[in-house]
């Protein structure tokens, strides 16, 4: 889920177990929403997006779920690995697709 | 390789001396942006350049002054900054205004003593 402050929630997953991340977005407006991976020493790396309209969008080994009643998110990861790890946040968009709110993020720690 | 390339990787100034952030992107993209990483916040907007056009300044303290000479390169030049400045600088780039951010450098780790 998401944080507020330093210290990022930790999801501890062993390897090859399935990853669920969460993210709570603020604004019932919001139409597009993107989940990216930033590893450490790295910039922030898109995964996968999806726009209201949807409830389900599924990538290479990742899916997104979209709840706009509750307005929640979710990542999964299906069969995690050791690269997985790094951290992971939601951002949304209201209006302009350039103009996204970002989460602080999860970090991810995949266990062997 | 996101093909959105940053210099320096790290740097360390003191808060009277006058340095440059570099961006270039190798994409042929025509939107530009430079955000803001600290520990204690989300990613934070700061600049938008639209075919080298700025068109978009989220109440950045002028002692951050962005450049932008044509749509693949990018600079921030900083001066007088404040030691609550230090963060991670990122740049990306997306191939219209208008289009969500998917490509990022690896960021600037800038320290201010």
């Amino acid at each position: 889920g998401e944080s507020v402050g330093l210290h990022l929630p930790t999801l501890s997953v062993q390897e090859g177990d399935n990853s669920i991340i969460n993210c709570a977005y603020s604004n019932s407006a919001s139409d597009y929403f993107i989940w990216y991976k930033q590893e450490s020493g790295k910039g922030p790396q898109f995964i996968i997006d999806i726009r209201s309209n949807m409830d389900k969008r599924q990538g290479q080994r990742v899916t997104v779920l979209l709840n706009k009643t509750v307005k929640h998110l979710s990542l999964q990861i299906a069969a995690t690995q050791p690269g997985d790890s790094a951290v992971y946040f939601c951002a949304e968009n209201t209006g302009t697709a350039s103009k996204l709110t970002f989460g602080t993020g999860t970090r991810l720690q995949v266990t062997l | 390789e996101t093909g959105v390339t940053q210099t320096p990787r790290h740097l360390v100034m003191g808060m009277t001396n006058k340095k440059s952030l570099k961006c270039e992107q190798h994409l042929g993209h025509n939107a530009m942006y430079w955000y803001k990483q600290s520990a204690k916040k989300p990613l934070e907007l700061m600049f938008v350049y639209n075919f080298k056009e700025q068109t978009e300044n989220n109440s950045v303290p002028s002692r951050f002054s962005p450049e932008c000479p044509n749509s693949s390169h990018l600079f921030l030049h900083l001066h007088t900054l404040q030691p609550e400045d230090s963060a991670l600088y990122l740049c990306a780039s997306s191939q219209d205004y208008g289009r969500a951010v998917r490509f990022f450098g690896p960021g600037t780790r800038l320290t201010v003593l």
